[in-house]
């Protein structure tokens, strides 16, 4: 869906190194998400947010953070990031009813 | 919190016959089930869902069903085409409006041989 966008789409970072993977959208949606994609695993839910002061951590949040800096835009970061945090991420959105959720493209993220 | 459990995590059909995926849940609070189908390199994308207060939802090719008793749904899909090949994801959510997002299943690869 264009109305959800990630950047970037691919990283290569190092072990130790601070990241972080933005998320915009013009959906005009209240509530964002981010997930996580492992093979055989599906997608797990990492943080999410149902406005620009509500955060809530998700079933796997240990070592990630995120920022809401705008209703519009929904940054997750990795402080130190560590090999098995290799994954596809995914944004997401929903409006107020909070269940059809729309994603984003994903960013590919392998940490060496 | 709620779990969801998904089956087969493989499939593979001929051209033209059914599939079918399962799906149970944990919580028989939750009142929401969509489906999502994801192309090889692709987002998820809705593709059909369901609320507790259905029994069955269609939707030309495919189809969802839901027990409630059990607390198990099902994706079925007729006449299968190529371009079905994806992985789905069953989810399930708690009221109110998915308070908690939506829990997914773990998949399954559909596979459509020619």
């Amino acid at each position: 869906d264009a109305d959800v966008t990630q950047t970037p789409r691919n990283r290569i970072t190092k072990t130790g190194k601070r990241i972080m993977l933005e998320c915009s959208q013009t959906k005009g949606h209240d509530r964002m998400y981010w997930y996580r994609q492992d093979p055989g695993l599906g997608l797990r839910l990492i943080y999410y947010s149902f406005d620009v002061k509500d955060i809530n951590k998700g079933e796997i949040s240990d070592g990630y953070s995120v920022s809401r800096q705008a209703q519009a835009k929904f940054s997750l970061s990795l402080e130190s990031a560590i090999p098995n945090q290799t994954a596809l991420y995914f944004c997401a959105t929903s409006d107020a009813g909070g269940e059809t959720q729309y994603f984003g493209p994903g960013t590919r993220l392998l940490v060496l | 919190g709620e779990n969801v459990e998904q089956h087969p995590s493989t499939l593979s059909v001929q051209e033209g016959d059914s599939a079918v995926i399962k799906c149970t849940y944990s919580d028989s609070a939750s009142n929401y089930f969509p489906w999502y189908k994801q192309e090889l390199g692709k987002r998820p994308q809705l593709i059909i869902d369901i609320r507790s207060n259905v029994g069955e939802k269609k939707d030309q090719r495919i189809a969802v069903t839901l027990n409630k008793t059990a607390k198990h749904f099902s994706l079925h899909i007729t006449e299968t085409q190529p371009e079905d090949s994806a992985v789905y994801f069953c989810a399930a959510s708690l009221p109110p409006g998915g308070a908690d997002g939506l829990t997914f299943g773990k998949g399954t690869h559909l596979i459509i041989q020619p």
